[in-house]
């Protein structure tokens, strides 16, 4: 059975800190993880991810994916309010199965 | 990037009822789109995959009689929760991916549903 699991569930970090927000899998046929941030609707895309040790990377955000152990993680730097939201990974074999999510909560 | 619509955003209705969202690519055309359930506090849950020309393909523990899905065409897909009961309450999201079914998947901005 796939499985996907994320670390930690909930991160309350204050502005300016730097978060870790861990994804490990165990699917078949993987193709691919994908990121996405979660604020009040629907998700929002942040990265795809397809080769092992080659790090996405948008402004403060930047995420690497390790095929041989099965994680990825996604890194936030000088954390903001607004990072605040919980991020989904989804590693995608024929479909798209999302992790447990991770809520970061930064306050101010 | 991609604009995927849904409608309604929100929907109230009375045990017993049938309720239709409707998920719409807007400026791409997808033979595929899936369909998620996202209770309070979770993350999404895959229901079902919306396939254009041929029948969906559901979840294990997803009804199929419950939840129909019918891909009408290139850009649309509907989800009808038939005989809405109140624990059928939740935020229903698709998303269809551009490019091709393992690419980048573009969220609707979801379906509050609600049954009283």
């Amino acid at each position: 059975e796939d499985k996907v699991v994320q670390s930690p569930l909930s991160l309350v970090v204050h502005e300016g800190d730097t978060v870790t927000l861990n994804c490990s899998y165990e699917v078949t046929n993987f193709r691919s993880l994908l990121w996405y941030k979660q604020e009040k609707k629907a998700p929002t895309f942040l990265f795809m991810l397809t080769s092992s040790g080659i790090e996405k990377k948008s402004g403060r955000l930047s995420s690497i994916l390790d095929k041989k152990e099965l994680f990825s993680i996604l890194n936030i730097t000088a954390t903001q309010t607004g990072d605040s939201a919980v991020y989904l990974c989804a590693p995608v074999v024929h479909q798209f199965y999302f992790g447990t999510g991770t809520s970061l909560t930064v306050i101010p | 990037g991609a604009v995927v619509s849904q409608h309604p955003s929100r929907v109230i209705c009375k045990s017993g009822t049938s309720v239709k969202i409707e998920c719409r690519s807007l400026d791409f055309q997808a033979t595929t789109m899936f369909w998620y359930r996202q209770f309070p506090k979770q993350s999404l849950m895959l229901m079902a995959t919306s396939n254009e020309g041929s029948k969906a393909t559901y979840e294990q523990g997803v009804e199929k009689d419950k939840f129909l899905i019918n891909h009408a065409s290139l850009t649309l897909s509907t989800l009808t929760v038939t005989s809405a009961h109140p624990e059928d309450s939740s935020f229903y999201i698709c998303s269809a991916p551009w490019g091709g079914p393992h690419n980048e998947q573009f969220f609707g901005p979801g379906t509050r549903l609600t049954v009283l």
